[in-house]
């Protein structure tokens, strides 16, 4: 089945960039999602379709996807936006829900 | 307001069977696809299960296919997840999802935590 790699963890500055990765085989081929999710909390949508935000999710929240990377970027990182990142895609396998492994974003 | 509502959690021994309902308001609930996701303690996410607007096609998780049951009910709003065969490895917090395109999930419930284990 198809796996979706992503760093345990990262550390950014309040005010700096947090850039969140997620390797997959030829990923700039599928459509990635990617959900937030605070301590004791439901995941939140926070991208979806590589780029597009839900409504209600700031504009410091953007993705991009190409070749066998898909990238979370978060601009002007705030304490509030600690929390574990799930990336998501859909693979014509056996199991066709992949979820990353999830990274821990810590805000310093 | 979409709101999703899980319930049905619980301890159960190995197994055993459970049913979790999720019940949702806010949104026109025969129109999207619906998913099951659950999360074990401490660790990532993983989808269990979807299942069409209608009912007619529904797809699992290798790991839980010929144990687990999706359904849903469009006239009282509610998803459905039947689970037998518990095994202590389904412990985890099992969530509703809508998914509107089949491949993402756009709103969640709080969760229901199931616990296997004697």
């Amino acid at each position: 089945s198809y796996v979706l790699t992503q760093p345990p963890s990262v550390s950014v500055a309040p005010g700096q960039t947090a850039r969140i990765t997620c390797g997959g085989n030829n990923i700039g081929s599928k459509s990635v999602h990617w959900y937030q999710q605070k301590p004791g909390q439901a995941p939140v949508l926070v991208v979806y379709d590589d780029s597009d935000r839900p409504s209600g999710i700031p504009e410091r929240f953007s993705g991009s996807n190409s070749g066998n990377t898909a990238t979370l970027t978060i601009s002007r990182v705030e304490a509030g936006d600690e929390a574990d990142y799930y990336c998501q895609v859909w693979d014509s396998s056996s199991d066709p829900v992949v979820f990353g492994g999830g990274t821990k974003l810590t805000v310093l | 307001e979409v709101q999703l509502v899980e319930s049905g959690g619980g301890l159960v021994q190995p197994g055993g069977s459970l049913r979790l309902s999720c019940a949702a308001s806010g949104f026109t609930f025969s129109s999207y696809w619906m998913s099951w996701v659950r999360q074990a303690p401490g660790k990532g996410l993983e989808w269990v299960a979807n299942i069409k607007q209608d009912g007619s096609e529904k797809y699992y998780v290798d790991s839980v296919k010929g144990r687990f049951t999706i359904s849903r009910d469009n006239a009282k709003n509610s998803l459905y997840l039947q689970m037998n065969s518990l095994r202590a490895e389904d412990t985890a917090v099992y969530y509703c999802a809508r998914a509107p395109a089949w491949t993402y999930f756009d709103y969640w419930g709080q969760g229901t935590l199931v616990t296997v284990s004697s």
